[in-house]
């Protein structure tokens, strides 16, 4: 089966840096997006990777490593408009996203 | 940046009603909507993919006659929640593929909070 696997809640302080895992077992492979998701609201995009490295864009950064079928995304200098939800998606080989449950990242002060 | 506009935002039905959403690209052509629910607390789970000019792909699990999609031009999709019960009170959200995206990405609505009385 597809699975998708990133922790379910996070905790990180204002000003710190986190890093958001997530693993897949997926039928192929087209690339691996991250989802930015504020409570009661709808997923705004953060990044794309498809080949393995580092995307740096901002705050935000994405890694991918096809290899090992893992990704994750690390946010620096953390603010509290930061806390929200993350959600990692694979794009299959039948190009249909294959979502993960998300992980609920807090921003304490 | 692309646009997914949907409509309603929220809207609240008496148990037995039929509820109408509206998903549109507003500055792109979609060749494919997808749609969404989403509980409280839980990620997205895809109802459906639809390609504009053919009949809806379902989800297992999800009743076509009961969600009814329309995707009736490149800029148009809509979902009909037919006699509608509590339990269908979620969060649905369309998202929208770019006709020459080149990274396949989906792009969002802002969802509508559906709650059935």
């Amino acid at each position: 089966g597809q699975n998708i696997d990133q922790p379910t809640e996070m905790t990180a302080t204002e000003g710190a840096i986190v890093q958001i895992n997530c693993t897949y077992q997926t039928s192929g492979f087209n690339g691996l997006f991250w989802y930015q998701q504020h409570a009661g609201e709808a997923p705004t995009f953060l990044s794309y990777n498809v080949l393995d490295g580092l995307e740096e864009k901002g705050r935000f950064s994405s890694f991918l490593s096809r290899s090992k079928g893992y990704s994750y995304l690390l946010l620096k200098e953390l603010q509290m408009k930061d806390s929200a939800s993350y959600l990692c998606a694979v794009l299959d080989s039948n190009y249909q996203l294959i979502w993960g449950a998300g992980t609920k990242l807090i921003i304490k002060p | 940046g692309a646009v997914v506009s949907q409509h309603p935002s929220r809207v609240i039905c008496k148990s037995g009603t039929s509820v109408k959403i509206e998903c549109r690209s507003l500055d792109f052509q979609a060749t494919t909507m997808f749609w969404y629910r989403q509980f409280p607390k839980q990620s997205l789970m895809l109802m459906a993919t639809s390609n504009e000019g053919s009949k809806a792909t379902y989800e297992q699990g999800v009743e076509k006659d009961k969600f009814l999609i329309n995707h009736a031009s490149l800029t148009l999709s809509t979902l009909t929640v037919t006699s509608a019960h509590p339990e269908d009170s979620s969060f649905y959200i369309c998202s929208a593929r770019h006709l020459a995206g080149e990274m396949n990405e989906q792009f969002f609505g802002p969802g509508t909070r559906l709650t059935v009385l």
